[in-house]
Order: C-alpha cells, then sequence, then structure tokens
C-alpha cells in the first residue's frame, strides 16, 4: 500500500523567512496531494492541493511543487507569519480523493 | 466553524463505560468519514459512508460502532476501550467518496481511564 513520509517533524523559522516541508509517497499510482493545516484545538484544513497533471501550483503566499519522476511533493511557505504557526499535514490517494494516506506531520513555529 | 460539527469536544470515560460520539454536517455533503488520531502518528483512517451506507471499515475493532443514519449525521459508539483508545478522533465529510479534499471538525479528545 502508499506509504507517505514527510520532513522535517519540526521546523522553526524567524518571521518572515520562507519555510519549506517535503513528502516523498511510494505508490506511483498517487494522482491527487493535499495539504492541510492543523492549529491547536482544531481539525485539519485544507490549505492547498495538486493533481498529478500539474507541477506547481500557487496561492498567495503558499505554493506547492510535485515531481512525479521522484515522487516527491513540497509545500513553500514564504514571508512566514506568527499564524502560520501550526502542524501541517500532507496527504497522497489514488482516485482523485479516495483512500487518503497522510503524513505523520510537521510541526512549524514561527518567531517572532 | 468549518460547517462540520463534533460533540463533545472532550470526553473522559471508563473502560468499562458505553458512550457515543456525534458529528454532524450542513454542508450538503453526502460522504462522512471517522479518523484518528494520536500523537506522533498519522491520521488513520476508522469508517467511511457514502450516502449512508458503510464503504469502508478499516479493520477497526468492534468496540467502535459506528453509524449513519442520515447524510448529514454521522456516530461513533465506544464500548469497553483500551487506555490506547484515547486519542482525538475526527470527523471529515467530502461532497462524495473520491471528492477532492475533506473537511474536518474539531475533533473529540478520548480520554479512556
Amino acid at each position: 500500500g502508499e506509504n507517505v513520509e514527510q520532513h522535517p517533524s519540526t521546523l522553526s523559522v524567524q518571521e518572515g523567512d520562507s519555510a519549506v516541508i517535503k513528502c516523498t509517497y511510494s505508490d506511483s499510482a498517487s494522482n491527487y496531494f493535499p495539504w492541510y493545516k492543523q492549529e491547536l484545538g482544531k481539525g485539519p484544513q485544507l490549505i492547498i492541493d495538486i493533481r498529478s497533471n500539474v507541477g506547481e501550483k500557487k496561492d498567495q503566499r503558499i505554493a506547492v511543487t510535485l515531481n512525479k519522476t521522484a515522487k516527491h511533493f513540497s509545500l513553500h511557505i514564504t514571508e512566514t507569519q506568527p499564524e502560520d504557526s501550526a502542524v501541517y499535514f500532507c496527504a497522497a490517494s489514488k482516485n482523485y480523493g479516495q483512500n487518503f494516506v497522510f503524513g505523520p506531520g510537521t510541526r512549524l513555529s514561527v518567531l517572532p | 466553524e468549518t460547517g462540520v460539527t463534533q460533540t463533545p469536544r472532550h470526553l473522559v470515560m471508563g473502560m468499562t463505560n458505553k458512550k457515543s460520539l456525534k458529528c454532524e454536517q450542513h454542508l450538503g455533503h453526502n460522504a462522512m468519514y471517522w479518523y484518528k488520531q494520536s500523537a506522533k502518528k498519522p491520521l488513520e483512517l476508522m469508517f467511511v459512508y457514502n450516502f449512508k451506507e458503510q464503504t469502508e471499515n478499516n479493520s477497526v475493532p468492534s468496540r467502535f460502532s459506528p453509524e449513519c443514519p442520515n447524510s448529514s449525521h454521522l456516530f461513533l459508539h465506544l464500548h469497553t476501550l483500551q487506555p490506547e483508545d484515547s486519542a482525538l478522533y475526527l470527523c471529515a465529510s467530502s461532497q462524495q467518496t473520491g471528492d477532492y479534499g475533506y473537511t474536518f471538525g474539531s475533533g473529540t479528545r478520548l480520554t479512556v481511564v
């Protein structure tokens, strides 16, 4: 079955700097890759996603890149702000949304 | 508020108790899910319901019993749980299974003593 790894497990950056979180997946049939943000006391919230027919997607300060050959995808956050502090989860699925496999999460701390 | 409401937010129960978790969504979604989130472990899918019908049971022990009376409500009935079942239980919904992205509730923090 699918296996999703995520690195780093914790990440601290200064406010205004960029943050990058990387995920690798094992099943080449996976075709949909969402990223979720989970703030303290809340459930995960979808922040950006990418499908396998696209190499990069951007939404304001966040972007996701996908390398299908290497089977990895990354979340990029620019100009980080304290409110970006949260746990970020990547996920992969086949059949565009069925049977998500989640990564273990990255705890991002943005220091003022 | 995401549109998916879970109650209670916190629950402490003994191993011999019977309790139920409730999830409600008013997003018009037809698929609902139960996930278990334990410390330092990836989110684990437990159950999937699509149009009130259970379509997936991810090898979950029988001490967890789901119920989906309609597309807007999902329950997780708990009985004779173990301390290792302590976790955050998250409910999610989507337009249908196979739909892009889920909307999660805030979860029920369950502690089994």
